[in-house]
């Protein structure tokens, strides 16, 4: 069964340094998301995307967030200078279409900040 | 309260024993959708119920929600060790591209 995969599992990381955490979504899936979940909190939307651009954001993501797709596979989240509350896991999920609303979930990737 | 909601927080139930978890929200929605989280890992999509629907079921899994009082509740039926883990309601709040997921439930199912 089709899954969405992201890389790596786990990143540690220096404060102030950039992070680029990797998804692969479904393969035929045209809208992507990124989610975060700090550590015994709830999971935060962070954005949407969907034909190269972004439909929607959160108060979260700011101007130290980007997302790219940089080809016809992976989906990016950037954040350029890592501050210690950026520390959490990090969900990609992605959709098929509009019609279908379920989300299908990667298996996260854990960013520690230090 | 926030738009998704769960209670209990956490639930601890013997092998075999029904569980049953609620999720309440703020805002008109399309649809609700109900995930498990096994402690560490990703999200698994469990079950979707959309507002014109009052119940559905999957497997052991029964879905029901209540648009009149912005309620759903999530049963599992003859419970498994295997059941343990953090449950998670997330709506769609009215058609947005995001959703929203609730607090969670802490599901531990002794054997």
């Amino acid at each position: 069964e089709p899954e969405v995969t992201q890389t790596p599992s786990h990143q540690v990381t220096q404060m102030g340094q950039e992070v680029i955490l990797r998804c692969v979504p479904i393969s035929n899936h045209l809208y992507f998301y990124w989610y975060r979940q700090i550590l015994g909190q709830k999971v935060e939307f962070l954005v949407s995307f969907y034909n190269n651009e972004i439909s929607e954001k959160s108060e979260i993501f700011d101007d130290q967030f980007s997302v790219e797709r940089p080809d016809g596979s992976n989906f990016t989240l950037k954040i350029r200078s890592t501050k210690l509350e950026d520390s959490a896991m990090y969900f990609c999920a992605s959709r098929l279409n509009f019609f279908i609303d379920t989300q299908y979930f990667g298996p996260g990737t854990r960013l520690t900040v230090l | 309260s926030q738009q998704g909601e769960e209670d209990p927080q956490a639930l601890s139930i013997q092998e075999g024993e029904n569980a049953t978890m609620n999720c309440s929200y703020k805002t008109s929605i399309n649809n609700l959708q109900w995930y498990r989280q096994n402690s560490g890992r990703g999200l698994v999509h469990l079950i979707l119920i959309r507002s014109n629907e009052r119940e559905k079921h999957s497997g052991r899994l029964r879905v029901t929600l209540d648009t009149s009082k912005k309620s759903s509740s999530l049963l599992i039926t003859a419970s498994r060790a295997a059941d343990t883990a953090s449950y998670f309601c997330a709506t769609d709040a009215g058609g947005t591209y995001k959703y929203i997921f609730g607090t969670g439930t802490r599901l531990k199912v002794l054997a």
